[in-house]
């Protein structure tokens, strides 16, 4: 089973400050994981995936997450946040299942950004 | 590439009525997955499409089903509509045997 929990479903940071969003996840095998973006009355875009080889994952957009597995965490970061960044964002686990890839999403952090 | 495709944009249906909901892969792909995400939740699984079969399936009733094509196009069905359908869908396609997902902009059913 897996399983994926995203700390806060809203966040608000004034424009430049640092943007940090919590993702835990549980997996009994080895995951990959994502982060995903969704503006309002769109479909998701990939930010950024963690497969396997270095953890710390660079993505579009400025956006960066660390994959740390001794915390099963997979934080999403951006040093500075623009006003284009309002928007929610989801994590999501990824493992390997009777040979297909089966994916969790969590519930979501909605990203405010105050000018 | 056009990408992810899906339609209709917008559908309002009554309860007990069926639904066709359709979904065009990015090119070079042919595994079809089906999500459904209610207001304020994340992207609940529906079931996967591969080779114009099921091959993995979600917590849904059998209310609802779908058909792959050969084309590799697909198309979700759900029947006897509830208020509790209301949902935005949304088709993610991807190349068999990797984990990346494109996804569509998604269907926005309301079920009165």
């Amino acid at each position: 089973a897996q399983s994926v929990t995203q700390l806060g479903s809203h966040v608000s940071v004034s424009e430049g400050a640092l943007v940090l969003l919590r993702c835990n996840y549980s997996s009994s095998v080895p995951p990959y994981l994502f982060w995903y973006v969704q503006y309002p009355n769109q479909g998701l875009q990939l930010l950024l995936k963690y497969t396997t080889g270095a953890t710390l994952v660079k993505g579009i957009n400025g956006f960066e997450a660390e994959f740390k597995k001794s915390e099963t965490s997979f934080h999403l970061t951006k040093p500075s946040a623009h006003m284009s960044d309002a928007a929610e964002y989801f994590c999501a686990v990824s493992r390997n299942s009777g040979g297909y890839q089966k994916v969790t999403f969590g519930t979501g952090t909605k990203l405010q950004v105050i000018p | 590439d056009a990408g992810v495709t899906q339609s209709p944009t917008h559908l309002i249906k009554t309860r007990g009525q069926q639904v066709t909901l359709r979904c065009s892969p990015k090119s070079g792909h042919d595994t079809v997955s089906w999500y459904q995400q209610a207001l304020g939740q994340g992207p609940q699984f529906i079931f996967q499409y591969y080779e114009e079969e099921e091959r993995q399936r979600g917590n849904f009733p059998d209310r609802f089903s779908g058909h792959q094509f050969p084309n590799y196009s697909s198309e979700l069905n759900v029947n006897a509509l509830l208020l509790g359908d209301s949902a935005l869908y949304l088709c993610a396609s991807s190349s068999d045997g990797f984990y990346e997902q494109y996804f569509g902009p998604g269907t926005r059913l309301t079920v009165t």
